[in-house]
């Protein structure tokens, strides 16, 4: 079993839809949650980085952690076309490595 | 905000040749940086960890003596693939840990392709 699971997709809604991402994880011991997007050839920008359990809202992007339930998630309110791209979950124990989901490849249809 | 810049972006090879990956943070002090190879259409996959002022630690089945790790100040890492072969192409991405706030930054990333 992969400490992360994230499927990857690709995952297609129409511009304006709230869009859910999730992963689910195995290790408890990861208390540091990452959301990164990647657009095609280019290194993951960090969007959402949130401590322990609890909501973080930043914009467009909430992220949600449920660490009784292994559980995270990141939602997109009014999606954009420019929100096309691959988001990864990262999570990590504290500083040091990240342990990344495969990705979810999303695509906001005009 | 905080950047981090990698260089090349691009790098195309002969078989045999080596290449240096260089990995800079440019407005934060990096303790650790790690370095990532992606192949097309997989997640990031963990190289080493690159500590200043010591050696790397790698991951298992990466080889050292291939892929050499030098993290000889605080904003500055570089990765050198040696003797590159095609099976060497990838996308190599590194990350920098900010010392102060522990949060990390991606690279842009640099596709190496080795003919």
């Amino acid at each position: 079993q992969k400490e992360v699971e994230q499927d990857p997709g690709p995952l297609s809604v129409p511009e304006g839809a709230i869009v859910s991402l999730n992963c689910t994880y195995s290790n408890s011991a990861f208390q540091y949650f990452m959301w990164y997007r990647q657009y095609s050839r280019k290194g993951p920008e960090l969007l959402m980085y949130t401590y322990s359990s609890g909501n973080k809202e930043d914009g467009r992007f909430t992220a949600q952690v449920d660490k009784s339930s292994k559980y995270i998630s990141l939602f997109i309110r009014d999606s954009q076309p420019s929100d096309s791209a691959t988001y990864l979950c990262a999570m990590t124990k504290g500083n040091e490595k990240l342990t990344f989901g495969t990705g979810t490849r999303l695509t906001i249809i005009p | 905000g905080a950047v981090v810049s990698q260089h090349p972006s691009r790098v195309i090879c002969k078989s045999g040749t080596s290449v240096k990956i260089e990995c800079r943070s440019l407005d934060f002090q990096a303790t650790t940086m790690f370095w990532y190879r992606q192949f097309p259409k997989q997640s990031l996959m963990l190289m080493a960890t690159s500590n200043e002022g010591s050696k790397a630690t790698y991951e298992q089945g990466v080889e050292k003596d291939k892929f050499l790790i030098n993290h000889a100040s605080l904003t500055l890492s570089t990765l050198t693939v040696t003797s590159a072969h095609p099976e060497d192409s990838s996308f190599y991405i590194c990350s920098a840990s900010n010392t102060l706030t522990g949060e990390l930054f991606f690279g842009e990333g640099s596709r190496l392709t080795v003919l």
